[in-house]
């Protein structure tokens, strides 16, 4: 069970470009929703929290107006990268929880591969 | 802030060898979770400790949390090829306010057969 589904796995396009990232919890009703950034053989660098009908919180230096966030149901929150530039590649991953999340594990899907050229 | 550091960055060992892995935290926190990514891929939930818990297995995973040296250690019994990965621990605690979930900088643990 807790199986979180992320796409596209892979996306490359040019630069300016808007990529829309997709994070689905197939089996579980997601509350709270997390998108992390990880730079290759780095940490998971935490981006915003959102919670279902509410607005995404983002953390420090991360900018809200490039990097949005919607989570509309409480199986489906979406990253929208807005005008896409080569220093925005990176590793996306999303995961999900519910309840009391702090105290529970998240699940995570298996992340999306953006390339800007 | 970089909350939880893990050492060492990488091991390498035999199939059938024991492998463990520690985490440092800084600051008090709520609970230490353990976190496996294979290579490209999200990451899988392997214990969550709490801050009174001492000691927790799962399997040949065995965790255990020293609050007062604010330090945790995972310990994985006779290795497997196909526990090669990286291994990330990450520390739940409220910060400002807002609960979170902070991750190290992981530790790649290679198995050879």
């Amino acid at each position: 069970g807790a199986v979180v589904s992320q796409h596209p796995s892979w996306v490359i396009c040019k630069s300016g470009t808007s990529v829309k990232i997709e994070c689905r919890s197939l089996d579980f009703q997601a509350t709270t929703m997390f998108w992390y950034r990880q730079f290759p053989k780095q940490s998971l660098m935490l981006m915003a929290t959102s919670n279902e009908g509410s607005k995404a919180t983002y953390e420090q230096g991360v900018e809200k107006d490039k990097f949005l966030i919607n989570h509309a149901s409480l199986t489906l929150s979406t990253l929208t990268v807005t005008s896409a530039h080569p220093e925005d590649s990176s590793f996306y991953i999303c995961s999900a929880s519910w309840g009391a999340w702090s105290n529970q594990p998240q699940h995570f899907g298996d992340g999306t591969r953006l390339s800007i050229l | 802030s970089q909350q939880g550091e893990e050492d060492p960055q990488a091991l390498s060992i035999q199939e059938g060898e024991n492998a463990t892995m520690n985490c440092s935290y800084k600051t008090s926190i709520n609970n230490l979770q353990w976190y496996r990514q294979n290579s490209g891929r999200g990451l899988v939930h392997l214990i969550l400790i709490r801050s009174n818990e001492r000691e927790k297995h799962s399997g040949r995973l065995r965790v255990t949390l020293d609050t007062s040296k604010k330090s945790s250690s995972l310990l994985i019994t006779a290795s497997r090829a196909a526990d090669t990965a990286s291994y990330f621990c990450a520390t739940g605690l409220t910060q400002g306010g807002s609960e979170k979930l902070v991750f190290g900088k992981g530790t790649k643990l290679t198995v050879n057969p």
